[in-house]
């Protein structure tokens, strides 16, 4: 069975430091990776998405990942963070084949920006 | 931009009582899913669905839940019959079409606690 670990439940940076997110997955193969964001009050937003290929992906508002294969990763980095990052960071699984999939979430990371 | 969104934002019932949670899925989207979180747990997937029939769903939803789409525009959530356990987030998410690398757009959530 696919299962999504984030081991850091609350992530604490100053405002301008650079962040990594952790997220770990378990799957018999090279499962589709997402990461979600949900600020309070809204949905959760795609950041970004790794399918094959290059296993460094660009996403939105400045987010990049990098899928490590050896070590079942999927972290979410940012060079240099905004105080409206300020949000519950999602990693997530999907299987990789046809169909309507389902997601597997970790359990989320909250993500406090000092200013 | 389209957007899924969901009613009521937080519904409070008593134990033993129906709920039905509804969500407007984006417009020329096909897939509808129902997701859940109970405080400080993993987001879960519940159910997901398709040509108006269900797709798959999880052992989490039993015999007490069901999902409808009754109209062009609505996908509903209904709980027969509450129990305390069911106090949790409910996401809905719809996606446009059947190609593995679709996204799921989210909804902001319905907040229900069962007293």
């Amino acid at each position: 069975a696919q299962s999504v670990t984030q081991p850091d439940i609350h992530i604490t940076v100053s405002e301008g430091a650079s962040l990594e997110l952790r997220c770990n997955y378990s799957y018999g193969a090279t499962p589709y990776l997402f990461w979600y964001v949900q600020s309070p009050g809204q949905g959760l937003q795609l950041l970004l998405k790794y399918f094959s290929g290059d296993t460094l992906v660009q996403g939105i508002k400045g987010f990049e990942a990098e899928f490590k294969r050896s070590q079942s990763s999927f972290n979410l980095r940012k060079p240099s963070v905004h105080w409206s990052d300020a949000a519950e960071y999602f990693c997530a699984v999907g299987r990789p084949i046809q169909g309507a999939q389902k997601l597997v979430f970790g359990q989320g990371t909250r993500l406090t920006i000092n200013p | 931009e389209p957007e899924v969104t969901q009613t009521p934002s937080h519904q409070v019932t008593q134990m033993g009582q129906e709920v039905i949670l509804r969500c407007v899925p984006i417009s020329n989207h096909l897939y509808f899913y129902w997701y859940r979180q109970i405080l400080g747990q993993k987001v879960e997937f519940l159910v997901s669905f398709y040509n108006n029939e269900i797709s798959e769903k999880s052992e989490i939803f039993d015999d007490q839940f069901s999902v409808e789409r009754p109209d062009g525009s609505n996908f509903t959530l209904k709980i027969r019959s509450t129990k305390l356990e069911d106090s949790a987030m409910y996401f809905c998410a719809s996606m446009e079409r059947n190609r593995v690398k679709d996204e799921q757009f989210f909804g902001p959530g319905t907040r229900l606690t069962v007293l």
